[in-house]
């Protein structure tokens, strides 16, 4: 029972272009919602979160969207590069001890 | 380096034979967290440790998974009787004791049971 889904394992953006990927959750109990990045033979780096009492958070190229009603997050990059070519991790936390759990990743690649 | 470090980076073993796989978190961080990750999935929570103790075992598939971290600094994760179906990437983690899900990774330890 999958509570963090990626349902897109894959996305093709054209460098310059916007890149917006989606993550949907089930268990309404999630506090914090984070996006992780991953190069291959990596762990995964911490990009960017957002608390559940906000709706937009942004940090340069990136911004994260909550919609908490429909239970479903994005990542937007704006404009996408070559170098965000990795796979990218939607994750959910919540009160106590915020392990996060982790959805099945989508894979980017920005093409040149 | 200041990151955190796991070894080996890669182990390839025997179906049965026992594995031992280290972390060394950041210097600070009371947190600390095991993963795996299979081909094609995110990572999956094994264990999370607050300090010395396992704050959280949940994940943990079966009794032939154990870890420790008796100092509360480096910690190994112990699998014994090794399976097929323990082949994955084990990431390590760790985090400051006031962490929303902010973890920072190790690069990972490999394990192929052939």
């Amino acid at each position: 029972d999958q509570q963090v889904k990626q349902n897109s394992p894959s996305l093709s953006v054209q460098e310059g272009r916007i890149s917006i990927l989606n993550c949907d959750y089930t268990n309404s109990m999630f506090d914090y919602f984070l996006w992780y990045k991953k190069y291959p033979a990596e762990g995964p780096t911490f990009l960017i979160s957002i608390s559940s009492i906000k709706d937009k958070n942004e940090d340069g190229r990136f911004t994260v969207f909550l919609n908490k009603s429909a239970k479903h997050l994005s990542l937007h990059i704006v404009p996408s590069q070559p170098g965000d070519s990795a796979v990218y991790f939607c994750a959910a936390s919540r009160g106590g001890s915020y392990i996060p759990t982790f959805g099945r990743g989508t894979s980017l690649i920005v093409h040149p | 380096g200041a990151g955190v470090s796991q070894t080996p980076s890669n182990k390839v073993t025997e179906k049965g034979k026992y594995v031992e796989l280290r972390c060394d978190p950041i210097s600070g961080h009371t947190a600390l967290y095991w993963y795996r990750q299979s081909l094609g999935q995110g990572p999956e929570f094994l264990i999370y440790f607050q300090g010395t103790g396992a704050a959280d075992d949940s994940g943990l598939p079966n009794d032939r998974f154990f870890a420790v971290r008796p100092e509360g600094s480096v910690s190994t994760l112990k699998i014994q009787r090794t399976e097929r179906g323990d082949s994955a990437v084990y990431l390590c983690a760790s985090s400051p004791l006031l962490s929303t899900g902010e973890l920072f990774f190790g690069e990972g330890s490999r394990l192929t049971v052939l």
